[in-house]
């Protein structure tokens, strides 16, 4: 069966230190990968996808980047921490080439910039 | 464009009353419509989705939402629920693309609050 991971769980950074979150899948092969990041009251918001390794798509210009080293990896980063990247985020993966989209998530990492 | 409106944000209900959480989506292509229940710091999981088919779809923990095309619907409906329901609900749609980007647009959530 597939599994997804993220870690860390919880994190709490300075403003304008880097930042580093992981997110692997276990039990498929070429998923699509996302990030999204929930803030109190705005809801899912997506911020980057991914159909294959080097592949990334940014929904919305932000403070952050995605890499995709590896087939089941996706990671997100920052050089430095903003107030605003405070929020709750999201790791989700689907099959790749399937259209019903359906999406499976992760745990989340809860961040809070100080 | 594809967008989708949860009319309430807070939805709050007495244990064992039913309950109906909204939700209207606006596409100009075949659609996939999708509700997922997110646990306070949990990741969101899949409560039921709509394909094709039979517009009364049924899911897990005794929901069910029925597609309505002609109202551009999806609503939520639970006829009893738990103190463990208390969660946010979040309805999706995705469009007949056909193709491997499986982007869901997302609605705002409805955080649903039972009390005893």
């Amino acid at each position: 069966s597939q599994t997804i991971h993220q870690w860390p769980a919880t994190l709490v950074q300075p403003v304008g230190s880097p930042l580093s979150l992981e997110c692997t899948v276990e039990g498929t092969s070429n998923p699509n990968l996302y990030w999204y990041r929930q803030a109190a009251g705005r809801g899912l918001q997506l911020l980057f996808y991914s159909v294959g390794i080097g592949q990334i798509s940014s929904e919305v210009p932000q403070n952050l980047s995605a890499s995709r080293p590896q087939d089941r990896q996706f990671i997100l980063s920052s050089k430095k921490l903003l107030l605003s990247d405070s929020g709750f985020y999201l790791c989700a993966w689907s099959v790749g080439h399937e259209t019903d989209n359906e999406q499976f998530f992760g745990p989340g990492t809860r961040l809070t910039v100080l | 464009a594809q967008s989708v409106t949860q009319l309430d944000s807070q939805v709050p209900v007495f244990e064992e009353a039913p309950v109906e959480l909204r939700c209207n989506y606006s596409s100009s292509v075949s659609v996939y419509l999708f509700w997922y229940v997110q646990y306070p710091n949990q990741g969101l999981q899949l409560l039921l989705k709509y394909l094709s088919g039979s517009t009364l779809v049924k899911g897990i923990n005794g929901f069910e939402a029925e597609f309505n095309k002609s109202q551009t619907s999806f609503h939520l409906r639970k006829p009893s629920v738990h103190i463990s329901d208390t969660a946010e609900y979040f309805c999706a749609v995705s469009g007949d693309y056909g193709g491997s980007q499986g982007n869901l647009i997302f609605g705002k959530g409805t955080k649903l609050s039972v009390k005893p």
